[in-house]
């Protein structure tokens, strides 16, 4: 049964760090992964996807990374702003999407 | 090219009530799934339909809950006989026919509130 976790829950930062959310998966048989972005109360933005073949996406300040092997996969946020606070949620796909609980982040001013 | 439409955006039912949750794909998808995620909870699969046929529904609630997507129309989530915890936000995404790993367009959601 594939479980996905993400970490940190939480994560706090001043404007301009660069930051590195996880997430981790626990069955390689995955067709591709997914990052998106919550808003409170609002729905799903896709941020990046990465094909099971691919190794990393990138998209403007957000970079993301895949390795199956060891059942992981990163995003990466460069040069952080207040506008980038949300909930960041990775899914797995297996044929449905497998998703984390999620990283709340809040970038200060 | 629209995107994933839910409606209604807002949905408030009493107990005992039946709630139908309607999504239209986007143009050319012809791949359905429903996800939901209760207040404090991460978003949980729970069907996966394509035109007329149910593919998955491992993530369905055993009683009171279906799903279907018609030939013709939006798909329709219902429940029936709706309890307070039912109430929760309800997504629904589609993806166009080229197989299982497709990627997966999200709609607004609903959020059902039960009384």
């Amino acid at each position: 049964k594939q479980e996905v976790t993400q970490i940190p829950a939480a994560l706090s930062v001043p404007e301009g760090e660069n930051l590195v959310l996880n997430c981790s998966f626990t069955d390689s048989a995955i067709y591709n992964l997914q990052w998106f972005r919550q808003d409170p109360g609002k729905g799903l933005t896709s941020l990046l996807l990465i094909q099971s073949s691919q190794r990393e996406q990138t998209s403007g300040r957000l970079n993301a990374s895949l390795d199956k092997s060891s059942g992981r996969s990163t995003l990466y946020i460069a040069a952080s702003q207040p506008g980038d606070s949300a909930t960041y949620l990775c899914a797995a796909n297996t044929g449905k999407l497998i998703f984390g609980q999620g990283t709340t982040l809040q970038v200060k001013p | 090219n629209a995107g994933v439409m839910q409606n209604p955006r807002h949905l408030v039912r009493r107990r005992g009530q039946e709630a139908r949750l309607r999504c239209s794909p986007m143009k050319g998808h012809s791949h359905v799934y429903w996800y939901r995620q209760l207040p404090e909870e991460g978003l949980k699969f729970m069907v996966y339909l394509q035109k007329e046929n149910i593919i998955d529904e491992s993530g369905m609630p055993k009683e009171r809950f279906s799903a279907e997507f018609p030939k013709e129309g939006p798909s329709i989530l219902r429940i029936q006989q709706v309890v307070r915890g039912d109430s929760a936000a309800y997504f629904c995404a589609s993806s166009s026919p080229g197989g299982a790993g497709e990627t997966q367009y999200f709609g607004p959601g609903t959020r059902l509130l039960v009384l």
